[in-house]
């Protein structure tokens, strides 16, 4: 069964370094996301993604974030400096086109700690 | 803006208890709504879905409904199991994004 790929499993950084998370969405989807989880809360949308584009992105993806798919498969988050509260599970996720009736596919989610 | 509210847990059930999540939502259009699982040190997963008012969504022996009269997707399930112990997700989606709840902790003890 296709499935969405996310790498690193986990990544621990330095307060202020850059991380770039990335994820293998399924192949024929096009339609990316990002989410993040803060341990034990809610999940929480960052960025939607369609023809090589930002859809929409909420007040959580400030300047620090960006988003990029540069060579038609990968789907990267970048975050720069970094800071103790991004510290969080990333879930990467892909559907197809049709709307809202499609189901997105998660990733199995990048744990980034920030020390 | 569009938002989903579930009950807060953690749930504790017996083995083979009836389940019941409930689920409200709020939603300016008619949004496709869908239950998430998360089971321990796992991502996400599709657990059952319906696209508009009246359609059952059902998997693994869990069903919702949704009910556009209350605007609730409750979850159910009639006898659960240990295996079924996870973080359950209510959602929503929109144009542009899935909106999720905050999560119910299921705990199913043997």
């Amino acid at each position: 069964e296709p499935e969405v790929t996310q790498t690193p499993s986990h990544q621990v950084t330095q307060m202020g370094q850059e991380v770039i998370l990335r994820c293998v969405p399924i192949s024929n989807h096009l339609y990316f996301y990002w989410y993040r989880q803060i341990l034990g809360q809610k999940v929480e949308f960052l960025v939607s993604f369609y023809n090589n584009e930002i859809s929409e992105k909420s007040e959580i993806f400030d300047d620090q974030f960006s988003v990029e798919r540069p060579d038609g498969s990968n789907f990267t988050l970048k975050i720069r400096s970094t800071k103790l509260e991004d510290s969080a599970m990333y879930f990467c996720a892909s559907q197809i086109p049709g709307g809202r009736d499609t189901e997105a596919f998660f990733g199995q989610g990048t744990r980034l700690t920030v020390v | 803006g569009d938002s989903v509210t579930q009950m807060e847990g953690p749930v504790t059930l017996s083995e083979e208890a009836f389940l019941t999540i409930n689920c409200t939502y709020t939603a300016t259009g008619y949004p496709s709504l869908f239950w998430y699982v998360q089971y321990p040190g796992e991502g996400l997963q599709l657990l059952l879905k319906a696209t508009k008012a009246d359609d059952k969504g059902s998997n693994k022996g869990f069903e919702a409904t949704y009910r556009k009269e209350t605007t609730s997707f409750h979850l159910e399930k009639g006898s659960v199991q240990v295996s079924d112990s996870a973080v359950y997700f209510c959602a929503l989606s929109d144009s542009n994004k899935i909106i999720f709840g905050k999560g119910t902790r299921l705990h199913i003890l043997p």
